[in-house]
């Protein structure tokens, strides 16, 4: 069965340090991978895709950077966070397939001070 | 991309009534699907319903489209204290992405 790990759950850092949160999918090959944030109590806003190894689209303008370096490994990044950069982040992936559902990670509480 | 927008925003009911959430779109969709969040956790995927279908069911949940008026209603029946969640719709219209609502908190009462 496939399963999606997202690390870590939490993460306090402070404005202008860097950034990495990794999404690891198990069971699967090719998945069309996601990254998501949510302010609190709000809806998703979908940040970056990708179809394929090293193929990232980005939805927003953002201080934000996605990468794919191997088939089942997503990872967002930043060189220097800004306080606006705090949220719920999410890690999702789809079968490439078809326009189907979407299995989502467990979630980063990221806040930036 | 369009999102869908839920209605209402929050619902309160006791344990045993029924919870009714709508969602409303604006332009053609492939397909629309409902998930569910718990607090601070994933959504976890409840219900897909397409373009062609206007009605389905899995389980407790029913789900309703009326792609004539753009929108789709999500029905839990004989609600439990453990639905209390936030519930999401998202739309398919384009491509390989979702787009998803603001949601509807929704609290069940013991």
């Amino acid at each position: 069965s496939q399963t999606i790990h997202q690390w870590p759950a939490t993460l306090v850092q402070p404005v202008g340090s860097p950034l990495s949160l990794e999404c690891t999918v198990e069971g699967t090959s090719n998945p069309n991978l996601y990254w998501y944030r949510q302010a609190a109590g709000r809806g998703l806003q979908l940040l970056f895709y990708s179809v394929g190894i090293g193929q990232i689209s980005s939805e927003v303008p953002q201080n934000l950077s996605a990468s794919r370096p191997q088939d089942r490994q997503f990872i967002l990044s930043s060189k220097k966070l800004l306080l606006s950069d705090s949220g719920f982040y999410l890690c999702a992936w789809s079968d490439g397939t078809a326009y189907e559902k979407l299995f989502f990670g467990s979630g980063t509480q990221l806040s930036v001070l | 991309s369009q999102q869908g927008e839920e209605d209402p925003q929050a619902l309160s009911i006791q344990e045993g009534e029924n919870a009714t959430m709508n969602c409303s779109y604006k332009t053609s969709i492939n397909n629309l699907q409902w998930y569910r969040q718990n607090s601070g956790r994933g959504l976890v995927h409840l219900i897909l319903i397409r373009s062609n279908e206007r009605e389905k069911h899995s389980g407790r949940l029913r789900v309703t489209l009326d792609t004539s008026k753009k929108s789709s209603s999500l029905l839990i029946t004989a609600s439990r204290a453990a639905d209390t969640a936030s519930y999401f719709c998202a739309l398919n219209n384009a491509g390989n992405m979702l787009t998803f609502g603001g949601g509807t908190r929704l609290m069940v009462k013991p």
